[in-house]
């Protein structure tokens, strides 16, 4: 299987610092299927990114998504309060599909 | 919106069996892949299985293979995960989300999830 990893672990940033949390699967992700969800303290998962660079419906436009192959970035452009939480990519393109062990964002 | 609720979490002693259902309104279910998603207790998600929407395709995860089923019933809007001889490291919360992309591709995001339902595994 695919093993994904996150890096780094905790990003501890000031408001309206930038964001940049790296995934880098052990095998190349055919297509860009990678995805990148938000997990806030309590809730649910949410789809922030799909196909790599492709906004889910309702993000807001500092989420960014990069990168192919074994190298993918997620940006936040402008960290606010509210995007505290726990980011995952997953990659969806080889069963099964598997999620990084998640990077974990502070407010300073 | 959509809006998709998971049931029939509980506590159940190793060995056990439990089913999971989950019921979507606010878009076409009949027409949507679905999947389970799992997370353990400080822990980060596995995904565990798929079903398309006429049932005819489903996938596992190995850790889950033989032991889980997954099924539905589009009539009733509704996703269910059939879980037998169950372990101390099934506890989890259990999530349902929809699953989209090029449908027979095989390769599909989790595009809205349910809150989850916590199963429990101890004696």
């Amino acid at each position: 299987e695919i093993v994904l990893t996150q890096s780094p672990g905790t990003l501890s940033l000031s408001p309206g610092e930038r964001a940049t949390l790296s995934c880098r699967p052990s095998q190349s992700v055919s297509s860009s299927y990678l995805a990148w969800y938000q997990q806030k303290p309590g809730q649910a998962p949410r789809l922030l990114i799909h196909g790599a660079s492709t906004r889910a419906t309702g993000i807001p436009d500092r989420f960014s998504g990069s990168g192919y192959g074994t190298d993918f970035t997620l940006t936040i452009s402008r960290l606010e309060p509210e995007d505290v939480g726990v980011y995952y990519c997953q990659q969806y393109g080889r069963s099964p599909w598997t999620f990084g062990q998640g990077t974990k964002v502070e407010i300073k | 919106q959509v809006q998709l609720v998971e049931s029939g979490g509980g506590l159940v002693k190793p060995g056990g069996s439990l089913r999971l259902s989950c019921v979507g309104s606010g878009f076409s279910f009949n027409d949507y892949y679905m999947s389970w998603i799992r997370q353990a207790p400080g822990k980060g998600l596995e995904w565990l299985s798929y079903i398309s929407s006429g049932s005819k395709i489903t996938d596992y995860a190995d850790s889950v293979k033989g032991r889980f089923s997954i099924s539905r019933d589009n009539a009733r809007n509704s996703l269910y995960l059939e879980m037998n001889s169950l372990r101390g490291d099934d506890t989890a919360i259990y999530y349902c989300a929809t699953a989209k992309g090029i449908y027979g591709s095989g390769s599909y995001y989790l595009d809205y999830w349910g809150q989850g339902v916590l199963v429990t595994v101890s004696s």
